[in-house]
């Protein structure tokens, strides 16, 4: 168990549709990231943010968003789903906001999103 | 830019050597090595920085040729557990606070009894 908590574990929607994916990091941790990882595209970084600012952007869809919120946890909005945006998704968590550098990532057990 | 992971399979007999590398067409600062049992989240293995040395615990070691933008993981006498897709993360040498961190291409490794 990292310490990484993220909700729902499964997510089944329809497309058109907007979902809200949660991340809790681990105790301590100011930084967030999110990933999303499919079959055809392997791991994606999408963004990070470290104490509520947006720090990293990666190859984040305009459809998708994210913030993190004063007590930390972070939340991804996908809106406008299509087929191609069913994917496992990632939040990992560090203690620092030097991504390239720092030690540890530590992943979140994912969230599954199937869009049909 | 992605970057690139050889070999994309490998099946070893438990005892075995393997080596994994990964190469960028970039510039990095460093690279990040992560190992991911199916259907389950990334480990995070260890990271390289530029300049650094060549790491490791264990049985798992890797290093770092910042000139020719590669890095390789060892994995010696492997072990049933060492199973699962490795990845390869790097980080550009690009204005700071405007780099993302790439996976690479991953390499599935299983080892066999």
């Amino acid at each position: 168990d990292s310490g990484v908590t993220q909700t729902p574990k499964h997510l089944i929607t329809a497309t058109g549709q907007r979902v809200t994916l949660r991340c809790s990091p681990r105790s301590g941790d100011l930084s967030v990231y999110w990933y999303q990882q499919s079959l055809d595209q392997g791991l994606q970084f999408l963004i990070q943010y470290y104490n509520g600012e947006e720090r990293a952007k990666g190859n984040i869809l305009e459809r998708f968003s994210a913030q993190q919120f004063p007590d930390l946890h972070s939340e991804l909005n996908l809106s406008s789903l299509e087929l191609g945006d069913s994917a496992l998704y990632f939040c990992a968590s560090s203690p620092t906001p030097w991504g390239r550098d720092q030690e540890t990532q530590y992943f979140g057990p994912g969230t599954r999103l199937l869009v049909l | 830019q992605q970057p690139v992971q050889s070999p994309q399979a490998v099946i070893l007999r438990e005892g075995e050597d393997a080596v994994i590398n990964c190469s960028s067409s970039k510039a990095l600062y460093s690279v990040h090595w992560y190992r991911q049992k199916h259907g389950e989240a990334p480990i995070f293995l260890m990271i390289l920085l530029k300049g650094g040395e060549q790491k490791g615990h264990d049985k798992i070691s890797a290093s770092f040729n910042e000139k020719k933008q590669q890095s390789s993981l060892y994995l010696t006498a492997s072990q049933l557990s060492y199973s699962g897709t490795y990845f390869c993360g790097t980080w550009g040498e690009t204005n700071f606070g405007n780099e993302k961190l790439t996976f690479g291409t991953g390499t599935r490794l299983t080892i066999i009894p």
